[in-house]
């Protein structure tokens, strides 16, 4: 059973491009979570998603930050008009339930972005 | 504000030796509470995951105990080995939105031989 798969793990985006990163959860897990992790701090949650919906995006930036979790296909977390501070490893998480009561939420090894 | 403290913030030991890391939090309504291990350049994972009722949970060589009064909780590593060199992570969720880890910033171990 594989686990979260993320990819790219790695990632170079000059300022004002745009980065998208994957992210494949378990196999059988229909809730997909992102969170973002700066140099030195840690881990920030961002955006809780299910299949076609968006649960909570209270962590996700105004702009510039989107996620989307469509019927067929990984998760999309999409950065556009990169900044320097957006440099960051992006981490994305899947459970089978919505994580409540202490089931078990896994994380995938995580996509770091370098702005330049 | 919901928050997780930990400290040391960073430790090195013995292989071989015990080690005992702390975690204070002011989250609440509480949910649960779950101590991660991160590599450096990994994802975390899971070690143990505890809720309100519950004051210890094992996991082999790890065991984590909570006091949901005094919203504190420690992971004791027992006979440490070289493998265990990681950030140690506490990770509390709350009631309202369980689903929304709020994590620590992680007690960075070193296990030297």
């Amino acid at each position: 059973n594989a686990g979260v798969m993320q990819n790219p793990r790695h990632l170079v985006r000059r300022r004002g491009q745009e980065a998208r990163l994957r992210c494949s959860p378990m196999k059988g897990h229909s809730h997909v979570y992102w969170y973002r992790q700066l140099p030195e701090e840690g881990l920030k949650f961002m955006v809780y998603l299910q299949k076609e919906n968006i649960i909570d995006e209270s962590g996700m930036p105004k702009e510039r930050f989107s996620a989307e979790f469509p019927k067929e296909g990984p998760s999309i977390l999409r950065i556009q008009q990169v900044v320097r501070g957006d440099s960051a490893a992006y981490f994305c998480a899947s459970s089978p339930t919505d994580g409540a009561s202490g089931n078990t939420i896994y994380f995938g090894e995580g996509s770091w972005l370098t702005v330049v | 504000k919901n928050q997780v403290e930990q400290s040391p913030q960073s430790l090195i030991i013995l292989e071989g030796k015990n080690c005992t890391l702390q975690c204070n939090y002011t989250v609440s309504p509480f949910s649960n509470l779950r101590w991660y291990k991160q590599d450096t350049g990994r994802g975390p994972v899971s070690l143990t995951i505890m809720t309100f009722s519950e004051n210890t949970k094992s996991n082999g060589r790890y065991t984590a105990t909570l006091d949901a009064d005094t919203k504190q909780s420690s992971l004791h590593i027992t006979a440490s080995q070289l493998s265990d060199s990681a950030s140690y992570i506490c990770v509390v969720s709350a009631m309202d939105s369980s689903y929304k880890l709020i994590f620590g910033s992680g007690t960075r171990l070193l296990v030297r031989p």
